[in-house]
C-alpha cells in the first residue's frame, strides 16, 4: 500500500495570503488528523476528519480549516497567513482509534 | 487535559548500549499509546502501539511498556546502533475525543 502523501513538500508564502495543503491518506483509511510541529510547541493537533465530518479540533483560531472528501482525501487551508505560521504541517490517517497512526512527510510552510 | 512529559530532553549513549526513554502522561482514560521516531525535516514513523488494556509490546530490539494507572511507558532500545540517532515521541490516544496528544520527544544520539 501506498502511504500518505503530503503535497506540496515546501512552500513559500507572505504575510496575509493564504495556503491550502494537501493529504491523501493511506488506502482504506477513513481518518485524517493535521498536526502543527514548531521548534517551540511541538506537535500540536488542528483537527480530525473521519468520514468527511470534523470530529475534533484543536485549539486554533478559525483562520485554520479543513475538509475531506468522499475519497478520504483532505485539505487544510490557512487564511491570512501570520509569520508565526511559519511550521511543518503533518497529516496522518489511521481506520480506526485502536490502530496505528500513520504520518506523510510533511508540507514545510515557510511565511515571509 | 491531558499532558504527556518526555524526560530526558536529549541523550547521548555510546553503540551497543541499551537505553530506557520515558514517558508520563497525567490522565489515564486512554485508549492506547504510541512511540514514534523522527528524523530531522521528516515525518514521524509509528514504532509500536500499546493498547490500554496491554502491558508491553516488543518490535525487533524495541520494548515498549505502559503503566496506566501510574500514568508511565518506558521504550527500552536493546543494543543500540549509530541508526537509531532520531527524534522519540511517545502519544496518546484520549478516550473520548480521540486525539493525539504528543509529548516533546527526546532526541537521542548513539555514538560510534
Amino acid at each position: 500500500k501506498a502511504g500518505v502523501t503530503q503535497t506540496p513538500r515546501y512552500l513559500i508564502k507572505t504575510r496575509g495570503q493564504q495556503v491550502t495543503l494537501s493529504c491523501s491518506p493511506i488506502s482504506g483509511h477513513r481518518s485524517v488528523s493535521w498536526y502543527q510541529q514548531t521548534p517551540g510547541q511541538g506537535l500540536q493537533f488542528l483537527f480530525e476528519y473521519f468520514s468527511e465530518t470534523q470530529r475534533n479540533k484543536g485549539n486554533f483560531p478559525g483562520r485554520f480549516s479543513g475538509r475531506q472528501f468522499s475519497n478520504s482525501r483532505s485539505e487544510m487551508n490557512v487564511s491570512t497567513l501570520e509569520l508565526g505560521d511559519s511550521a511543518l504541517y503533518l497529516c496522518a490517517s489511521r481506520d480506526s482509534v485502536y490502530e496505528k497512526l500513520f504520518f506523510g512527510s510533511g508540507t514545510q510552510l515557510s511565511v515571509l | 487535559k491531558q499532558e504527556v512529559t518526555q524526560i530526558p530532553a536529549a541523550l547521548s549513549v555510546p553503540e551497543g548500549e541499551n537505553l530506557v526513554l520515558n514517558c508520563s502522561f497525567t490522565d489515564s482514560a486512554i485508549y492506547n499509546l504510541q512511540w514514534f521516531r523522527q528524523d530531522p525535516g521528516k515525518g514521524l514513523t509509528s514504532l509500536l502501539l500499546i493498547q490500554s488494556s496491554q502491558r508491553e509490546q516488543t518490535s525487533g530490539r524495541l520494548n515498549a511498556s505502559l503503566d496506566k494507572s501510574s500514568g508511565r511507558s518506558t521504550l527500552y532500545i536493546a543494543a543500540s546502533q549509530p541508526g537509531d540517532s532520531a527524534t522519540y515521541l511517545c502519544a496518546v490516544t484520549d478516550f473520548g475525543n480521540e486525539k493525539l496528544t504528543f509529548g516533546t520527544g527526546t532526541r537521542l544520539t548513539i555514538i560510534p
